[in-house]
């Protein structure tokens, strides 16, 4: 079964230094990863996705995130930190079906991302 | 609609009520997913439909919940004799038909049970 890991509850990081936030994965065949951010009170934006192609993603608000197969890991990075980027972040791999579907999207348990003055 | 829609917004209901949940999702996604979150925690998966069947409804808690797709659009999240555990946000997305697509979140239902 396709699972995704989010080992830090929460990061902290100043304002203006990169920021790194966590995920490995687990698939049976190819990963289809995504990243989405949930604000104070509000649903949930996609960030980016890694489908195929180039390991490194962009994505919005001047995120990133790299595919490494070989670590099973899909970290999201942004070289400078904003306040505003405070928020919970969510990692989320594509669930298969055996017989050859494709089915819900798995989440990851969150990050909370604090970003501070 | 541009996006997904849930309504009502909040509901707030006594404990043992039926409630019923609703999601428009965005015009031609043929993928609908519902999730639920307690307060600041993580997603818990209910169910997905594909059209109007739901091949995977194996987050649904209890036989209280259960949810149904028409015309290949709107859906229901209907839970019976609600109990307060099921106090959350729940969540409604949809997306295209394929695993590339990533899925679009409506706002939310906040219930509450009293």
């Amino acid at each position: 079964a396709q699972s995704v890991a989010q080992p830090e509850d929460q990061v902290n990081v100043a304002e203006g230094n990169p920021l790194t936030v966590k995920c490995t994965y687990s698939v049976s065949g190819n990963p289809y990863l995504f990243w989405y951010v949930q604000y104070p009170n509000r649903g949930l934006q996609f960030l980016l996705k890694y489908i195929t192609g180039d390991n490194l993603v962009k994505g919005s608000y001047g995120f990133e995130a790299e595919f490494n197969k070989s670590q099973t890991s899909f970290h999201l990075k942004k070289p400078s930190a904003l306040v505003s980027d405070s928020a919970l972040y969510f990692c989320a791999v594509r669930d298969l079906i055996p017989s050859g579907g494709y089915n819900k999207l798995i989440f990851g348990a969150g990050t909370r991302l604090a970003v501070h003055p | 609609g541009a996006g997904v829609s849930q309504s009502p917004s909040n509901k707030v209901t006594e404990k043992g009520k039926d409630v019923e949940l609703r999601c428009d999702p965005i015009s031609g996604h043929t993928a609908l997913y519902w999730y639920r979150q307690s307060l600041g925690q993580g997603l818990e998966f209910l169910i997905y439909f594909q059209g109007n069947s739901a091949p995977d409804k194996s987050g649904l808690p209890s036989d209280r919940f259960s949810a149904e797709r028409t015309g290949g659009s709107v859906s229901t999240l209907t839970i019976q004799r609600t109990q307060q555990e099921d106090s959350a946000v729940y969540l409604c997305a949809s997306s295209p038909f394929g695993p590339n697509f990533e899925a679009f979140f409506g706002q939310g239902t906040r219930l509450t049970v009293v």
